[in-house]
Formats: C-alpha cells, structure tokens, sequence
C-alpha cells in the first residue's frame, strides 16, 4: 500500500488569502487525486493531477480558484486560492492503487477553517 | 453521470445488533464498489471491495455483495460492536475519473 502524507494537518486562514497544500507519496504513481469534503458532506473530486500534463478539473472547479502543480511522481500541490468562509473543509489527496481494481489511497487530510 | 445513494444517518445500534447500511448506485459499464470507512479523527481508509458482479467483499466481519441486477451494494455486520462506530462511505470507480461517493451514513453503536 502507499504511504501519504499532507502538509499541513490543519489551518486557520482569512478570507482573501490563499493557502497551499502538499501531498507526499512514498512511491511513485501516475495519478493523483484532490477531493473536499466540506463539513457534514461527502468526498467530492476536484481534480486529477498527471505529471508532465495540466490537471483535469471537475464541473465546478476551476484553476484559477484551485491551482494544482504535479512536478514529479511522488509529489503535488493544490492552492485554495483567494478564500472564502465556504472553502472551509478538509481537503484530501489520493492516489490510484494501480491493480485495476480502481482502488484508491488517502492521505490523512488537511482541514482548512476560513475566518 | 455516476452517482451513489446510501441511507443516511445518524444510524443508532445497541452492541451485537444486526447492521444494514444500503448503497445503491448508477453508472455505466461495469464500475468497482467500495466501502470505506472514516473512523473519529482518522482518515479515510478503504473497508471492503468487490470489482464485478456477484463479488462479495468482507473485512472485519463486515460483507457486502455486488449486485448488478439491483444495482446495489449494501454493507452488512451480523454483530457491531462499538469500535464499529465510524461514518461508511460507498464509492464506485470507473478508470482514471476518480471515485465517486455516496454522502456517508454516520454509524453509533451504543454498549
């Protein structure tokens, strides 16, 4: 199984800011996922983030609003940008289990409060 | 587009009770299903899986069964315990789009 890590655990941030979160893998994969889950709700896919190519976004998200960087294949980045008290959530990387199966990894989150 | 409906919570069992949580879902072709399962203050963590029809997925004590016919993947536990209690997602995937989930079904079991 993969190994994730996301930096940071947590913030706090004012509206207007923007924040940027890291995703860490221990091994190297081709996809990599962003999802939000916004308090009370369920996961819901932002975008999938190949390295070498532009990230593929879901009806609803743009990247102005989520910029995602993906410059090698253990890493990446998603910036909430110019924040909103409804960004508030927790903001989760994956990644594809690779067997076919659609399996996917989490990381543990990053949960995002926006003042 | 894909889609999954599960029963929502809160779901409140005594320990050693029978659980049921429904999950039905629409997609096209044959997608894999999921439950995963977030436990308080820990991350998302994948439960059980099955990948075509008829599979049935166990772990824990834990089975649900693919269902094409019904288009349905209920999750099942002939007795929860109260380390059981955790909010269970149903998910499908379909190939490089991602996974797509269900809104959670927030489980407490009382002793």
């Amino acid at each position: 199984s993969a190994v994730i890590s996301q930096k940071p655990s947590r913030d706090i941030c004012q509206r207007g800011t923007s924040l940027t979160i890291q995703c860490q893998v221990d091994s190297q994969v081709t996809m990599m996922f962003w999802y939000r889950q916004q308090p009370g709700q369920s996961l819901t896919l932002i975008a999938t983030a190949n390295q070498g190519s532009e990230a593929t976004y879901e009806s609803g998200f743009v990247i102005d609003k989520f910029p995602i960087s993906r410059p090698n294949l253990t890493f990446s980045t998603l910036t909430v940008s110019n924040m909103s008290p409804e960004d508030s959530s927790i903001y989760l990387c994956s990644v594809d289990r690779l067997d076919s199966t659609y399996e996917q990894y989490f990381g543990p989150g990053t949960r995002l409060t926006v003042t | 587009g894909d889609s999954v409906t599960q029963m929502e919570g809160p779901v409140t069992l005594s320990e050693e009770a029978f659980l049921t949580i429904n999950c039905t879902y629409t997609a096209t072709g044959y997608p894999s299903l999921f439950w995963y399962v977030q436990y308080p203050g820990e991350g998302l963590q994948l439960l059980l899986k099955a990948t075509k029809a008829d599979d049935k997925g166990s772990n824990k004590g834990f089975e649900a069964t693919y269902r094409k016919e019904t288009t349905s993947f209920h999750l099942e536990k002939g007795s929860v315990q109260v380390s059981d209690s955790a909010v269970y997602f149903c998910a499908l995937g379909r190939g490089a789009d991602g996974l797509t989930f269900g809104k959670g079904t927030h489980l407490i079991i009382q002793p």
